[in-house]
């Protein structure tokens, strides 16, 4: 079974740049989150999906992130303006049952971010 | 926010030692799980526990869900090189598909 993946592995731009980026999540699975690491931290979640429907959204900075999940499977991320906080690794993850105890989110390798 | 105090931050020990870290936050989760972060990669699942008072083991991990839902810990035991990594904490307040909130993470280093 593929796992989840993300593209680009890595991005570097200037503050103020914006970027993109892309997760597709295993197969079949309803819910797909977008995580912020920042170095030394655990992941804080941004973002969660169920289908193309959001969940939670209540940490992302909306004034520059957004987030889409048109059709229900793939998802972008996007930052516009970029800030030098931002630097950060983004990790994707989904997850298969829309409810459930047992219900283990499976991330993706990530893409790590660095503002110049 | 909700936040998991971890610890120890970073532990160096020999190959064969047994290691412990812990985890407390200041509110009740329903869930908690362990997951293990090698460099370059996203977390791996390692250990979910469900209920209260719950001890379960993997191999040469065993973790243990809190009494008071506000705490666990994990051990590995004889450890071996490819334990090295970050080790983090994570808790659901209602689990199932609910959003993780994770610890700072502890770095393990083993020496052979």
């Amino acid at each position: 079974e593929a796992g989840v993946a993300q593209s680009p592995r890595y991005k570097i731009i200037e503050k103020r740049q914006s970027v993109a980026f892309w997760c597709n999540p295993i197969s079949g699975h309803a819910t797909l989150y977008w995580y912020q690491q920042i170095l030394g931290q655990g992941p804080k979640l941004l973002i969660q999906f169920q289908n193309n429907g959001v969940v939670d959204d209540s940490q992302l900075p909306k004034d520059r992130f957004s987030a889409e999940r048109l059709k229900g499977v793939d998802s972008t991320l996007k930052i516009q303006p970029a800030k030098l906080e931002d630097s950060a690794v983004y990790l994707c993850a989904s997850s298969a049952a829309t409810s459930g105890d047992d219900d283990t989110q499976y991330f993706g390798p990530g893409t790590r971010l660095t503002v110049l | 926010g909700q936040q998991l105090n971890q610890s120890p931050q970073s532990m160096f020990i020999q190959e064969g030692e047994d290691v412990s870290m812990n985890c407390t936050s200041s509110s009740i989760f329903n869930t908690w799980l362990w997951y293990k972060q090698d460099p370059g990669e996203g977390p791996v699942l390692l250990i979910a526990l469900y209920k209260a008072g719950e001890l379960t083991s993997n191999g040469r991990l065993t973790a243990q869900f809190g009494i008071t839902r506000k705490d666990s810990f994990l051990n590995i035991s004889a450890s071996i090189p490819s334990d090295v990594g970050i080790y983090f904490c994570a808790g659901q307040q209602q689990g199932g598909s609910e959003k993780l909130v994770f610890g700072k993470g502890m770095k393990l280093t083993v020496n052979p």
